[in-house]
């Protein structure tokens, strides 16, 4: 059982620069989650899917920001052009249907952009 | 607006004694309470949870209590370990049971030697 899967780890970029994040949830969950992390913000949820189908993206800061889930296995969260203040550690997580257990994590993305 | 809120950003407490974690919340729809744990470099990690019609969770060491009308959790660490060193997430889930669930903004536990 891999758990949720995330890359890259870290992922250091200059501004201006397209950054594209990747998450594999685990198999057989029907829901999928983006979050970022900050000192200031806490976790704060910037979009989920459900079946594959955007359910919620008001967490989305901007534009800038876009995230797919083409099929159940794969997302990505990409961020066009990347500015500093995006830099932040960045969460996929996923889980069953209404599962007591909440939301299983990966061990997250550390985005720094300069 | 904070759904979720954890008032003490850190706490430290002597290994051996109780650790208690305080979280509140506004939104009186939430039906579903959670505890995640999260170490540096990792993701967080389910830790323990409680229903609304419920008034206390106990697993072991941790202990949710629940108290509704004063919209307010905690969670308790009997005895506390250097292990339990980590940040700890209160979050709570809305009645519509669509998974999505808000987050407090952590409180760090540091256990003393």
């Amino acid at each position: 059982d891999a758990g949720v899967i995330q890359s890259p780890r870290h992922e250091v970029t200059e501004m201006g620069q397209e950054v594209t994040l990747r998450c594999k949830p685990i198999s057989g969950h029907n829901s999928l989650f983006w979050y970022r992390q900050t000192m200031m913000r806490g976790l704060e949820l910037l979009i989920y899917f459900n079946n594959n189908v955007p359910i919620d993206d008001s967490g989305m800061p901007e534009d800038r920001f876009s995230a797919k889930m083409p099929n159940a296995s794969f997302s990505t969260l990409k961020i066009q052009p990347s500015e500093p203040r995006d830099s932040a550690v960045y969460f996929c997580a996923s889980s069953g249907l209404a599962g007591e257990k909440g939301q299983f994590f990966g061990p997250g993305t550390r985005l720094t952009v300069l | 607006d904070q759904q979720v809120k954890q008032n003490s950003p850190s706490l430290s407490v002597q290994e051996g004694r109780i650790s208690i974690l305080n979280c509140d919340y506004t939104n009186s729809m939430f039906d579903y309470f959670l505890w995640y744990k999260k170490y540096p470099a990792e993701g967080p990690t389910f830790l323990i949870s409680i229903s609304s019609i419920k008034d206390k969770n106990e697993d072991g060491r941790f202990t949710v209590f629940l108290n509704k009308s004063a919209k307010h959790l905690s969670l308790h660490i009997v005895p506390s370990q250097p292990g339990d060193s980590a940040v700890y997430f209160c979050a709570a889930r809305t009645m519509n049971r669509d998974d999505k669930i808000i987050f407090g903004k952590g409180t760090r536990l540091h256990i003393l030697p």
